[in-house]
Formats: structure tokens, sequence, C-alpha cells
């Protein structure tokens, strides 16, 4: 299966402890975006990535989150001392270029994050 | 700032008639727009897409109109089948960004 692959599916974690999701793209894909899902809500934009480089995260929270996509390995989305706000649900997309101008994003599974 | 609008939360329809989906959106500068479906507990599956040229696209059971001057795009899926039961989510983006904008989708039931 050559999709968007996220781990972990669930999370679970008390406030104030990290949360770190990651993200696998399609193979021949090198952008990543992150989105956020609230429930009964659209999905939000956070961050698009590409290899070693952030390009835009005009949607990321300015505190305790942050992401990165290194050259070897997955994108990892971070969020430190997590609240029950941030419970949500985390979708990872991947295009084969940059989607300015429409190009489809697809998208993994999804991370569940409940903090208790 | 909810520029990309679905108005209808749920929607029921009967198997073998036509389904059809709404979406309105509030930014000009939107020139690329999407469909998604999702299941439950599964991430957004794209469906079809439409560039702002475009007024009509067609996939198989699946088309989308573009009103440009309405800011309004619908999907209709013909015949409907069980199988679409799903959550759809109308997005969009333009040429000076990336994200993509979603609604907040619409429900859809098909009914045997």
């Amino acid at each position: 299966n050559a999709g968007v692959m996220q781990n972990p599916r669930h999370l679970v974690r008390r406030r104030g402890q990290e949360a770190r999701l990651r993200c696998s793209p399609m193979k021949g894909h090198s952008h990543v975006y992150w989105y956020r899902q609230l429930p009964e809500e659209g999905l939000k934009f956070m961050v698009y990535l590409q290899k070693e480089n952030i390009i835009d995260e005009s949607g990321m929270p300015k505190e305790r989150f942050s992401a990165e996509f290194p050259k070897e390995g997955p994108s990892i989305l971070r969020i430190q001392q997590v609240v029950r706000g941030d419970s949500a649900a985390y979708f990872c997309a991947s295009s084969p270029l940059g989607s300015m101008g429409g190009y489809e994003q697809y998208f993994g599974p999804g991370t569940r994050l409940t903090v208790t | 700032d909810q520029q990309v609008k679905q108005n209808s939360p749920s929607l029921s329809v009967q198997e073998g008639r036509i389904s059809i989906l709404n979406c309105d959106y509030t930014n000009s500068m939107f020139d690329y727009f999407l469909w998604y479906k999702k299941y439950p507990a599964e991430g957004p599956t794209f469906l079809i897409s439409i560039s702002s040229i475009k007024d009509k696209n067609e996939d198989g059971r699946f088309t989308v109109f573009l009103n440009k001057s309405a800011k309004h795009l619908s999907l209709h899926i013909v015949p409907s089948q069980p199988g679409d039961s799903a959550v759809y989510f109308c997005a969009a983006n333009s040429n000076s960004g990336y994200a993509l904008n979603f609604g907040k989708g619409t429900s859809l039931l098909v009914t045997p």
C-alpha cells in the first residue's frame, strides 16, 4: 500500500505531556501538509512542509506546536504540554508537487489525539 | 472566518436517485475546487476536482458544477448507491496558497 501512512492511529495523553504524530507521505511525494479536525468541524490547515523546510505555517498555533520533515524519515507534528482543547483528529496529506495552483492532496487515515 | 460553506449538514436520498451536495465560497481568489469523501475513522478520500476555468467536470457517476459568478459549486451523484453514504467535504485553494480550505461537510445517507 503506497498510501499516506500515519501513526499512531490513536494517542492518549495526559494534560502537560507531549504528543508526537508521525506521517510518511505517499511514495514519490515530497510535499506534506498537516490539518486538524475538531468535532463537528471541517479540516483546518496547520502547516505545509517540504523536505527540511517549513514553507507555510500560517495555521499553526504560535505556542506548543511544531512540525518538521527531515531529510530522512517521516514528518513529525509535535505538541508540547498538551491541553484538553488539543483533542482532535490530526490528518496528514501529501502531494507530488506543491498544491498551489491545483494539485490534489492525498490524506492519511489520521491520528486521533485524546487529552485526559 | 469560514470561507467555504456547506449549509446542509445532512442529506438523505433513496438508492438510484440523484444526490446533490452544495457548497458556497466567499473568497474570489479561489480557483481550484475539490470534493472529498470521508468515512468514519478514516481520512478524506479525493473524489473529483474542478478548475475555475471550467464550469463542469465529470467522472463516472460524479459530476461537479461550478458557478463562479454565484461563488457556488455542487456535486451530483447519479445514481446514488448505499456505499456512497459518507461525509462529503468541499475544499478550495488559490494560486497564492497551499492550504485547502474545507467546508464543515455534508453527511449523505443513501437508503435502499
